[in-house]
């Protein structure tokens, strides 16, 4: 079993439409939690950064982290065209400097 | 964030070879790290590079094979050596700075 799994879609959806991106975990020493977007042929970006649980917004991204369900989301609201990338989450313990990754979820938000 | 630049941002080499490939800062940054992301699996982490001191490999990567160099808190190259098609991947740099991890845009390499 794979310590992080993350759907790897496609998810297809319209403009405007709410998405979730979720990814599990079975290791329980994570506390840190990352949500980053990479677009083809790019670099990861990061777009969301949390500790421990609890909800962050940052304009049209939610992160939420359920650490006792080992679940962690990422919501999009609105969703534009310009959203179409892959969504890696990204998690590590407190004193630990590796991440580790889930595979990435491919999302396409149509017109 | 910082920013980073890699190079090359792709290359097609020939089996047996071996290609290094750079990365430099717009900071200085005590942790510097390379990986490997291969189509359909996870990004999977090579080395840790601090100044001054060796990199630390993970399991399954090993130095002759992945030379690692950090002369200075700004710049890092990653050897691919004696490749084979199945070192065929993406290999990204990343930092760590005070938004987090920050990577580079990668290098696309194919082996023939």
């Amino acid at each position: 079993q794979k310590e992080v799994e993350q759907d790897p879609g496609p998810l297809s959806v319209p403009e405007g439409a709410i998405v979730s991106l979720n990814c599990t975990y079975s290791n329980s020493a994570f506390q840190y939690f990352m949500w980053y977007r990479q677009y083809s042929r790019k670099g990861p970006e990061l777009l969301m950064y949390t500790y421990s649980s609890g909800n962050k917004e940052d304009g049209r991204f939610t992160a939420q982290v359920d650490k006792s369900s080992k679940y962690i989301s990422l919501f999009i609201r609105d969703s534009q065209p310009s959203d179409s990338a892959t969504y890696l989450c990204a998690m590590k313990p407190g004193t630990a400097s590796k991440l580790t990754f889930g595979t990435g979820t491919r999302l396409q938000v149509t017109l | 964030s910082a920013v980073i630049s890699q190079k090359p941002s792709r290359d097609i080499c020939q089996r047996g070879t071996s290609l290094t490939i750079q990365c430099q800062v717009d900071s200085q940054v005590t942790m510097m790290f390379w990986y490997r992301q291969q189509p359909g699996q996870s990004l999977t982490l090579i080395a840790t590079a601090n100044q001054g001191s060796e990199a630390t490999y993970e399991s399954g990567f090993v130095i002759d094979k992945f030379p690692i160099s950090r002369p200075n808190l700004t710049f890092s190259t990653l050897t691919v050596s004696n490749m084979s098609p199945e070192d065929s991947s993406i290999y990204l740099c990343s930092v760590r700075d005070e938004s987090g991890y920050t990577f580079g845009s990668g290098t696309r390499l194919t082996v023939v």
